[in-house]
């Protein structure tokens, strides 16, 4: 079965510092694999993707995510936060072998970047 | 282009009471979904439409129904609402091309 794990409930980053947010996959076949953010009272905003290619994907708000294949993992990093960059972030899967286009969200990360 | 809407945005029933919550998209996708996002359980998928004239369930889909209207939009209905069904609930349109999710603003549900 699908999942996707985010081991992480909070993350605390001082504004300024590099920031990650951990995500690790479980799939039977090759992943698409998804990165989004979620602002207060808001739906969720899609970051960025990796479906094939540079394992070194790049998003909006200078977000990118390094895909691991061997480690099963997608963690979303950026170089230096910021304040507004504080939000709920959700990693997602789809199993591209599956023939349906279902996701599978984790759990959710919230980032606090402290000023 | 108003992306994906949702209606209501607040709604408080009582156990038992029924009601449909409504979604429509404007972006001419062919993939619809309901999910309710519950603290610490993230998103969870309740039932998704992969084109028009077919559903499926996903992760939870007891106590729920769907209705794929027509290619726009997705209803969900509660026949009898229960305390447990208490969430916020988005609907989410996802086009083949691009194989991004699109979320609406959320309905924010509570079952006296």
């Amino acid at each position: 079965a699908q999942s996707v794990a985010q081991p992480e409930d909070q993350v605390n980053v001082a504004e300024g510092n590099p920031l990650t947010v951990k995500c690790t996959y479980s799939v039977s076949g090759n992943p698409y694999l998804f990165w989004y953010v979620q602002y207060p009272n808001r739906g969720l905003q899609f970051l960025l993707k990796y479906i094939t290619g540079d394992n070194l994907v790049k998003g909006s708000y200078g977000f990118e995510a390094e895909f691991n294949k061997s480690q099963t993992s997608f963690h979303l990093k950026k170089p230096s936060a910021l304040v507004s960059d504080s939000a709920l972030y959700f990693c997602a899967v789809r199993d591209r072998g599956s023939g349906t286009y279902k996701y599978i969200f984790g759990t959710g990360t919230r980032l606090k970047v402290l000023a | 282009n108003a992306g994906v809407t949702q209606t209501p945005k607040f709604q408080v029933l009582k156990t038992g009471q029924s009601m449909t919550l409504q979604c429509a998209q404007d972006m001419n996708h062919n993939s619809m979904y309901w999910y309710r996002q519950d603290p610490g359980m993230g998103l969870r998928l309740i039932y998704y439409s992969a084109s028009e004239g077919t559903t499926d369930k996903g992760e939870v889909p007891n106590g729920y129904n769907v209705s794929r209207l027509n290619k726009r939009e997705f209803s969900l209905r509660l026949e009898s609402a229960a305390p447990s069904q208490t969430s916020v609930y988005f609907c989410a349109s996802n086009g083949l091309i691009t194989d991004t999710q699109y979320f609406g603003p959320g309905t924010r549900l509570t079952v006296l």
